[in-house]
């Protein structure tokens, strides 16, 4: 089964850069489907943020206007998110995900705050 | 960016009835492969959103088929029937066809 794990600070600085990384079991990465990173804010609804494929193809959702990276290591059967610049709007349980979103992290709150 | 609009924004029903909850995107959903990339799912309380339905009325493993989706281009529609008090929580839709991936407002269901 496929199981995915998201780790990274849970308290961010604004300013600063969130960096998480999400672990894969039960599926090597490397065999295909792109993977990724939603968030949910506290109470609200649900924004895709960017995806990679193993070949290392990504695509980003433009209202993060470059403040994004998607990166993976094969070899580790992971891949990471970083968001520079961060201010309390990035509040949110992110969540990694296989694409199509069909298997799930349980997602990790970060708060921006000092 | 495709906006997905559901309705309606909340929803009680009586175990055993059915249920319907709708979704309309602006634009089509057809991609250029002759696939419609729109997805539900049901976000538990506490809980990861969970995959019920791919590709419009594909039911993804595990899924009871109490859960079924229709729909074609702009229009789509997630029933439920019976609905069971293990129902209760957050529907979304979800379009792929486009970039960016882009979700409705979400559809609050529970039970009377």
């Amino acid at each position: 089964q496929v199981q995915l794990q998201e780790s990274g600070p849970g308290l961010v600085e604004p300013s600063e850069t969130l960096s998480l990384t999400c672990d894969v079991s039960g599926y090597s990465i490397s065999s295909g489907y792109f993977w990724g990173w939603i968030r949910q804010p506290p109470g609200r609804g649900l924004e895709w943020i960017a995806r990679i494929y193993h070949s290392g193809i990504t695509n980003y959702n433009p209202s993060l206007k470059g403040r994004v990276s998607i990166s993976v290591d094969t070899s580790k059967n992971q891949f990471s998110l970083r968001l520079t610049s961060v201010t309390a709007a990035d509040t949110a349980i992110y969540y990694c995900v296989r694409l199509p979103p069909d298997y799930w992290g349980q997602g990790i709150l970060v708060t921006v705050s000092s | 960016d495709v906006v997905m609009t559901q309705t309606p924004l909340s929803l009680s029903v009586t175990p055993g009835q059915p249920a319907s909850i709708s979704c309309r995107s602006s634009q089509s959903l057809l991609s250029s492969d002759g696939k419609t990339y729109l997805y539900w799912y049901l976000q538990k309380p506490g809980q990861s959103p969970q995959l019920l339905i791919y590709e419009v009325s594909r039911r993804f493993s595990g899924v009871p088929d109490r859960f079924s989706g229709s729909g074609s281009g702009t229009d789509f529609t997630l029933k439920i029937s019976p609905v069971e008090a293990e129902d209760v929580g957050l529907y979304y839709c979800m379009q792929g066809t486009h970039l960016p991936l882009t979700f409705g407002g979400g559809t609050k269901v529970d039970i009377k």
